[in-house]
């Protein structure tokens, strides 16, 4: 079954300073996986996903993550933090679950802070 | 372009009362729907998912019901609300092709039960 772990419920970085967001996954076949960012009181917008194909993956935002295989690791990144970059974001990775359906595994979020 | 709508935005419904939540897809056809549960420091729960008219698998035993009575519209359902049912609801859809199965979520609802 595959799974994922999120670093770190909350996390705050002042604005202009670097952005790392942990994310760390299980999986008994190759992953897909995905970040996505919540907005307070609103549903989830997709920021990148990776599909097996380059392992530097570039999202909307100013945001990018890594996969890492060897470390079973995406953890999301962005340069320099921006106050509209408060939000809570959640790492998810996929699993089929037959019937030409998919399903996605959320971690547990982690909430962004910047602070001015 | 593909659209998805979920009403109500809030809703505040009293112990034993029924619920009901809509979602709707529009700018697509056959796509796999999904109701999520989202409650503070537990991250999403997929409550239902389904990949046709009348095909609902459920995930989590629960007080909760969902149906598909149409290609693109998804129900969420209750008997008799517990207070446990509060939450944030999401509905998502996806497209069912496998090579392009990003999910797309609503704006949510917030239930609370009272």
């Amino acid at each position: 079954a595959q799974s994922v772990t999120q670093l770190g419920s909350h996390v705050s970085v002042s604005e202009g300073a670097l952005v790392l967001l942990r994310c760390n996954y299980s999986s008994s076949v190759p992953p897909y996986l995905f970040w996505y960012v919540q907005y307070p009181n609103q549903g989830l917008q997709l920021l990148l996903k990776y599909t097996s194909a380059a392992t530097l993956v570039k999202g909307i935002n100013g945001f990018e993550a890594e996969f890492k295989k060897s470390e079973t690791s995406f953890h999301l990144t962005k340069p320099s933090a921006h106050m509209s970059d408060a939000a809570e974001y959640f790492c998810a990775v996929r699993s089929y679950s037959g019937a030409g359906s998919y399903q996605l595994t959320f971690g547990k979020g982690t909430k962004l802070s910047v602070i001015p | 372009s593909q659209t998805i709508h979920q009403w109500p935005a809030t809703l505040v419904q009293p112990v034993g009362s029924p619920l009901s939540l809509e979602c709707t897809v529009e700018g697509t056809s056959n796509p796999n729907l999904y109701w999520y549960r989202q409650a503070a420091g537990r991250g999403l729960q997929l409550l239902f998912y389904s990949v046709g008219i009348g095909q609902i698998s459920s995930e989590v035993p629960q007080n909760l019901s969902a149906s598909r009575p149409q290609d693109r519209q998804f129900i969420l359902s209750s008997k008799k609300l517990l207070l446990s049912d509060s939450g944030f609801y999401l509905c998502a859809w996806s497209p069912r092709s496998i090579a392009k199965n990003i999910q797309y979520f609503g704006a949510g609802t917030r239930l609370s039960v009272l």
